[in-house]
């Protein structure tokens, strides 16, 4: 079974910080996704990564993939307000369509 | 770019009667689509895949009787929650992958309320 982890579950940086989120996954997979969630809305869709060493930056955001350590990282530079919300991981094994869900990080950015 | 849209975004029911959701592709056609369930704070449960045409495939621990899938069309995709109970209230959302385009898309949700 496809286990997907995200650590931290919460996060809470002061405007300005730099941090790293981390999604490990357990099972090989070629394709990961990061998504956003502001409260009650459904999912918004920030990169897609579909190899090894695939690198993505848009604007604070950048995210990268290493599928031989099974891991993924979102990192925020230079944290605003705006980006408070839930982050989620998603891993697509094989070509199935489906994604499993990393378990969250809910980032609180404050001024 | 391609978008779908799941209709209602919110309804409140009454215990035991039953609600559907609505789940379209607007501009491609998807042969499959994915139902998630979300409770309040917590991750994205794959409930089910529906695949036009046939029976859809439903995650183990999903009553099949209870989550009724239909996939008549090629841009329709339906959830059916019957006799809904309190513990049925929950984000529904599904999802659509466009054939030619890499990523999925998701429906807008719709939070489930039975009281």
């Amino acid at each position: 079974e496809l286990k997907v982890e995200q650590n931290p579950l919460f996060l809470s940086m002061q405007e300005g910080k730099n941090y790293t989120i981390y999604c490990n996954y357990s099972t090989t997979s070629d394709r990961l996704y990061w998504y956003r969630q502001d409260p009650g809305k459904s999912l918004e869709s920030l990169f897609v990564l579909l190899s090894n060493g695939a690198v993505k930056q848009e604007g604070r955001l950048m995210a990268s993939l290493d599928t031989k350590a099974r891991l993924s990282t979102l990192h925020i530079t230079a944290a605003v307000h705006d980006l408070s919300a839930t982050y989620f991981c998603a891993v697509e094994p094989g070509t199935a369509s489906k994604l499993t869900f990393g378990t969250g990080t809910r980032l609180q950015v404050t001024l | 770019g391609a978008v779908v849209s799941q209709h209602p975004s919110r309804v409140i029911c009454k215990s035991g009667t039953s609600v559907k959701i609505e789940c379209r592709s607007l501009d491609f056609q998807a042969t499959t689509m994915f139902w998630y369930r979300q409770f309040p704070k917590q991750s994205l449960m794959l409930m089910a895949t529906s695949n036009e045409g046939s029976k859809a495939t439903y995650e183990q621990g999903v009553e099949k009787d209870k989550f009724l899938i239909n996939h008549a069309s090629l841009t329709l995709s339906t959830l059916t929650v019957t006799s809904a109970h309190p513990e049925d209230s929950s984000f529904y959302i599904c999802s659509a992958r466009d054939p030619g385009r890499t990523e999925a898309f998701f429906g807008q949700g719709t939070r489930l309320t039975v009281v």
